[in-house]
This record gives structure tokens, C-alpha cells and sequence, in this order.
């Protein structure tokens, strides 16, 4: 099993353009979950989906910030227009049904810079 | 409200030393309790976790971690630590009322002395 891939590792990118952040779940995990990690904040779910639907995403910080996840193995987390203050690692973590018992499977983040 | 403290930003302990990492939680039930580790550059790993029956449970590292119900408390601990256990540690809390997200603590950054 591959883990939990998401892409790219690294993003820079200038302020006001789009950054798009890509997640691949392990085949057969029903939740897909996104965490923003900060120095000041520590680690925040932004939304979680369970079979491919969004569940809760009260933690999506502003409707700059979207969240899909079209099928059961590909998930993504767009930011339009991008900020500064958006600079953080973003993770994407997948769990089996029953999960929340289970603990998450998480992928190696993306590093997201915006200047 | 519900909530995560683990009140150690930074532990510094010897190689061969003994280790305990505290975490408390704020919950009016028994939680699904977790810790994971992230090294540098890293995703998080899972360690343990805790959901019922023995108070004390064995993960991965050679870590374990015990759950008392008096304290609300989930301590990582590990007898004997190793330069490589150098990391940064996640106290993590599931809840029990429908929802199936995690909180997690704000971290302890362990260093290991040689």
C-alpha cells in the first residue's frame, strides 16, 4: 500500500493566484480528512468527507478555500485567490470505515508558500 | 467544550532516559484517545491508541501510553529513548457523539541529548 500521496510537496506561489493541493486516499478508506497545519494554530481540520461527500467543513477558513472530492480516490483543496496568511503545510489523512476508532492514515503534506 | 491540552511545548531528555509526554482532555465521556508522531518534514504516524478495556496500551517505538478515567488524562511514555525518537508528539481526542473528527493538542517538541 502506497499511503496516503498528495502533490506537490512544495507550492510557491505569488499572492492572488490559484493554488490547487491534491490528495489520493488509500484504496478502500471511506473518510478523507484536510488539516492546515501553523506554527500559531498547530494542526486544524478544515473539512472531511465520507463517501466522496463533505460532512463538515466548518473549519474552512473563508470562501476562498474549496473542497472536492469527485471520486473515491482523488480529493483536492483550492485556494482562490491566495493569501500570505494562507502559507502553512496542508495534510490530507484518510481513515476506514468504523475510523474514528482507527486513527488516520496521513500523507507527507504539502508545504504551501504564498509571497 | 471539549479540548486537548498537552501542557509541554518542549521536553529535553538523555538518550536512555525515561520519557513521559502528559496530555489531558475535556470530554463528559470516555473518548477515543490517539497519539501520533511527526518527524521533521513529515506527515503524522500513529503511535497508539485507546478505546476501551485496558487501561494501559502498547504501540509502536516501544512507546505506551495509560488512560486514567480519574485525571482525564492519556500520558505517552516510554522507558528508554533513543536519538532517533527525537520528534514533535500529538495528543489526539475522537469523540464519541457522532462526529468523526479528531482534535488534536498543540504538540510537545521532544529533543534528545546524546
Amino acid at each position: 500500500d502506497a499511503g496516503v500521496i498528495q502533490s506537490p510537496r512544495h507550492e510557491v506561489t505569488e499572492m492572488g493566484q490559484e493554488v490547487t493541493l491534491r490528495c489520493k486516499p488509500i484504496s478502500g478508506h471511506d473518510y478523507l480528512f484536510w488539516y492546515r497545519q501553523t506554527m500559531m494554530r498547530g494542526l486544524e481540520l478544515l473539512i472531511y468527507f465520507n463517501n466522496n461527500v463533505p460532512i463538515d467543513d466548518s473549519g474552512m477558513p473563508e470562501d476562498r478555500f474549496s473542497a472536492k472530492m469527485p471520486n473515491a480516490s482523488f480529493s483536492t483543496l483550492k485556494i482562490q485567490p491566495s493569501e500570505p496568511r494562507d502559507s502553512a503545510v496542508y495534510f490530507c489523512a484518510s481513515s476506514p470505515r468504523g475510523g474514528i476508532s482507527r486513527g488516520y492514515t496521513f500523507g507527507s503534506g504539502t508545504r504551501l508558500t504564498v509571497v | 467544550a471539549q479540548s486537548v491540552t498537552q501542557p509541554d511545548i518542549h521536553i529535553t531528555v538523555s538518550e536512555g532516559a525515561s520519557l513521559e509526554l502528559r496530555c489531558n482532555y475535556s470530554y463528559g465521556a470516555t473518548p477515543y484517545l490517539f497519539w501520533y508522531v511527526q518527524s521533521p518534514g513529515q506527515g503524522l504516524q500513529l503511535l497508539l491508541k485507546y478505546f476501551s478495556g485496558d487501561t494501559l496500551v502498547q504501540g509502536i517505538k516501544g512507546f505506551e501510553a495509560e488512560f486514567k478515567r480519574s485525571q482525564s488524562s492519556f500520558n505517552l511514555r516510554k522507558p528508554s529513548v533513543h536519538w532517533s525518537d527525537a520528534a514533535e508528539y500529538f495528543c489526539a481526542v475522537g469523540f464519541t457523539s457522532g462526529t468523526y473528527k479528531y482534535i488534536f493538542g498543540t504538540g510537545t517538541r521532544l529533543k534528545v541529548l546524546a
